[in-house]
């Protein structure tokens, strides 16, 4: 099975920019999440959707948002970007059997707000 | 809401040294999950842990999940360059989607 999938991996804008970012899940998941990852707060979680349908959001302004397609594809925008936004941005996609539930990562998107 | 505090933060060993890496929490976790994640790539799923008690091996790492399932640890047996990377721990809450990161523990070996 193909892994999870990001595209691009690297990107450049300028402050006040809008960016959109690609993730492609593992072939059967229907769950994709997404983190950012910074060297000062680790891993913070955005959100996560399921069929379509955002389930869970983390603690970040409305600038971020996302949204899933029906073959679970899944993009995230981030608006008027700001310097703090520069991170490692990853998308897992997830599958749960009874209690396991194991999230696979993508190998990420290094965006970069000058 | 609930935390994961990681220690150390930072490790730096000699090849054929152990080492072990703790996840601790004030929260119960359904399972909690191992990865390793090297620079400038996402991270790689280890292990997960479900029951209270379990002991999982991988080679020369052996992972324990605490009986109340709040803790967690990694120990690496006589550790290689290899080896050398982000080791994170992340507690899946409930029935969401949402995992709870460790802030990490940046391990180097030295050959």
């Amino acid at each position: 099975k193909a892994g999870v999938t990001q595209t691009p991996r690297y990107l450049i804008k300028t402050r006040g920019q809008q960016v959109t970012l690609s993730c492609s899940p593992i072939s059967g998941h229907r769950s994709v999440s997404w983190y950012q990852q910074t060297p000062g707060q680790g891993l913070q979680f955005l959100f996560e959707y399921f069929s379509e349908t955002q389930r869970n959001k983390g603690n970040f302004p409305g600038r971020f948002s996302g949204r899933q397609f029906s073959n679970s594809r899944s993009e995230m925008n981030v608006s008027t970007l700001e310097l703090g936004d520069s991170a490692l941005y990853l998308c897992a996609s997830s599958f749960r059997t009874g209690s396991l539930y194991e999230q696979y990562f993508g190998p990420g998107t290094r965006l970069t707000v000058t | 809401t609930q935390l994961l505090e990681q220690s150390p933060q930072f490790l730096s060993i000699q090849e054929g040294e152990n080492l072990t890496v703790y996840c601790n929490s004030s929260s119960v976790f359904s399972s909690l999950q191992w990865y390793r994640q090297e620079p400038g790539e996402g991270p790689v799923l280890l292990v997960t842990v479900v029951t209270g008690g379990e002991v999982k091996k991988l080679k020369r790492l052996t992972f324990q999940f605490g009986d109340a399932r709040k803790d967690s640890s990694l120990h690496i047996t006589a550790a290689q360059p290899g080896d050398t990377g982000l080791y994170l721990c992340a507690g899946v809450s409930g029935n969401t989607g949402k995992l709870i990161f460790g802030q990490g523990t940046t391990l180097q070996v030295k050959p």
